[in-house]
């Protein structure tokens, strides 16, 4: 089974419009974490967001926010007032074990978000 | 601007050659992270290594790749010998802990004839 599922491979949003990128997870630890990254044409990997699953508010930076919904396993990107910068592949990715030490990312196959002016 | 660096940033080698890829972590950032990304597998770990002392490696092909950190400050993947299958873009990143993110450095994108 996926640990990390993206459903969307591409979309199209036009310019200023709010943008949810879906992300659902596998797992039967108790302590993970959850992260986005954003990977524009250039190829870097950029940090969007974390959210713990512990934490009991979604998490939030800037225009990009976490909707955590932990029984439905689901972490999904918002991205607030889309740009034309925003453009990019975005990966959810996924921390398990964390109580015993774990580090490892896993990623989901990500999704190619085109903006629309 | 703490980032991670990695040289180089392109590779064009033939088959059979040797290639040695490098990656300077941030400043105190105790864990480094190997991963390759590929159209058909995406993004996968290779191996990563905290305090220097490799945690696991078993993403990686253990008869021609190599990891390794001979300094904080330095870790290398090396592939011997290189095949065209292995052409992807490779990166690496650091940490400092398991609540703590990862920050990428830009890649090196490597090609195989």
């Amino acid at each position: 089974a996926q640990k990390i599922t993206q459903t969307q491979p591409g979309m199209f949003v036009q310019e200023k419009e709010a943008v949810t990128l879906d992300c659902t997870y596998d797992t039967s630890d108790q302590s993970y974490g959850l992260f986005w990254y954003k990977q524009p044409s250039s190829g870097e990997m950029i940090f969007l967001i974390y959210q713990g699953s512990y934490d009991e508010q979604n998490a939030t930076e800037g225009r990009y926010s976490l909707n955590f919904q932990k029984a439905r396993k689901s972490a999904n990107l918002v991205i607030s007032a889309s740009q034309l910068g925003d453009s990019a592949m975005y990966f959810c990715a996924m921390r398990e074990g964390i109580n015993f030490g774990n580090e490892k990312l896993t990623f989901g196959t990500g999704t190619r978000l085109t903006i629309i002016p | 601007d703490a980032r991670v660096t990695q040289t180089p940033r392109d590779k064009v080698t033939e088959m059979g050659q040797e290639v040695t890829m490098r990656c300077q972590p941030i400043l105190g950032h105790n864990t480094v992270f190997w991963y390759r990304q590929t159209m058909m597998q995406g993004l996968e770990l290779l191996a990563y290594f905290r305090n220097r002392a490799p945690l696991d490696d078993s993403g990686m092909p253990k008869d021609r790749f190599s990891a390794e950190m001979p300094d904080a400050t330095l870790a290398t993947l090396k592939i011997q010998p290189s095949e065209p299958r292995d052409s992807a873009v490779y990166f690496c990143a650091s940490g400092s802990g398991v609540r703590e993110t990862q920050y990428f450095g830009p890649g090196t994108r490597l090609l195989v004839l």
